[in-house]
């Protein structure tokens, strides 16, 4: 069965600091998609990135990275020089590639605060 | 576009009530999905559709109905509120395909007393 986990429910960091966000996956498929989300305290949910199973390369989009390693099952996502908008709840997610469905599997989510 | 809307953005229920949750979207997607977010516990999904015509539960389905006679909408129905669903809920489409990313609507938040 596949699975996401973000063991971390709340994280909070001063402003300026860099943070990491882990995510730990479960599928039995070889090919398979990853997705973060964002979801600020308006409520919205904002699609931050996918990435195939096939490419382990490191991702960076102007403060964020994202580490993906199949090796531990692993997509972590870190905000360099975090800043107070970026204060969130985080979804990593998880499709099947098949294309039969495209369902997300959702981890329950890092809160994340940045204080000033 | 507007993209996914989905109305109404709140809504109070008795326990017993029913009512139905609308999700419009403009992009001509063929698959769209329900899902519901309590505090905690990140999205479940409820229901999903991959084209007008054809639905299929998923992870939490029990006291919802959904149906899909076009493209652009797809009501999700509460028969017998309850209120265990008492929650947000969100609806969201994609392409067909290889998964893209999901577009979500703005949410529903249900209050069931």
């Amino acid at each position: 069965a596949q699975k996401v986990t973000q063991a971390q429910t709340e994280i909070s960091v001063v402003e300026k600091e860099d943070v990491t966000l882990d995510c730990v996956y479960e599928t039995r498929d070889t090919t398979y998609y990853l997705f973060w989300y964002k979801q600020p305290p308006s409520g919205e949910l904002v699609f931050l990135i996918r990435r195939n199973s096939f490419d382990e390369q490191n991702e960076i989009s102007g403060r964020y990275s994202w580490n993906f390693q199949k090796s531990t099952s692993s997509f972590n996502f870190t905000i360099t020089a975090s800043q107070v908008v970026d204060s969130a709840v985080y979804f990593c997610a998880l499709s099947e590639a098949g294309g039969a469905t495209n369902k997300l599997i959702f981890g329950t989510g890092t809160l994340l605060a940045v204080q000033p | 576009n507007a993209g996914v809307t989905q109305t109404p953005k709140f809504r109070i229920l008795k326990i017993g009530q029913s009512m139905t949750l609308q999700c419009t979207q403009d992009m001509n997607h063929n698959y769209m999905y329900w899902y519901r977010q309590d505090p905690g516990m990140g999205l479940k999904l409820i229901y999903y559709s991959v084209g007008a015509g054809i639905t299929d539960k998923g992870e939490v389905p029990n006291g919802y109905n959904v149906s899909r006679s076009t493209t652009e909408d797809f009501p999700l129905r509460l028969e017998l509120a309850a209120p265990s669903q008492t929650s947000v809920y969100f609806c969201a489409s994609t392409g067909s395909g290889r998964p893209y990313e999901q577009y979500f609507g703005p949410g529903t938040r249900l209050t069931v007393t």
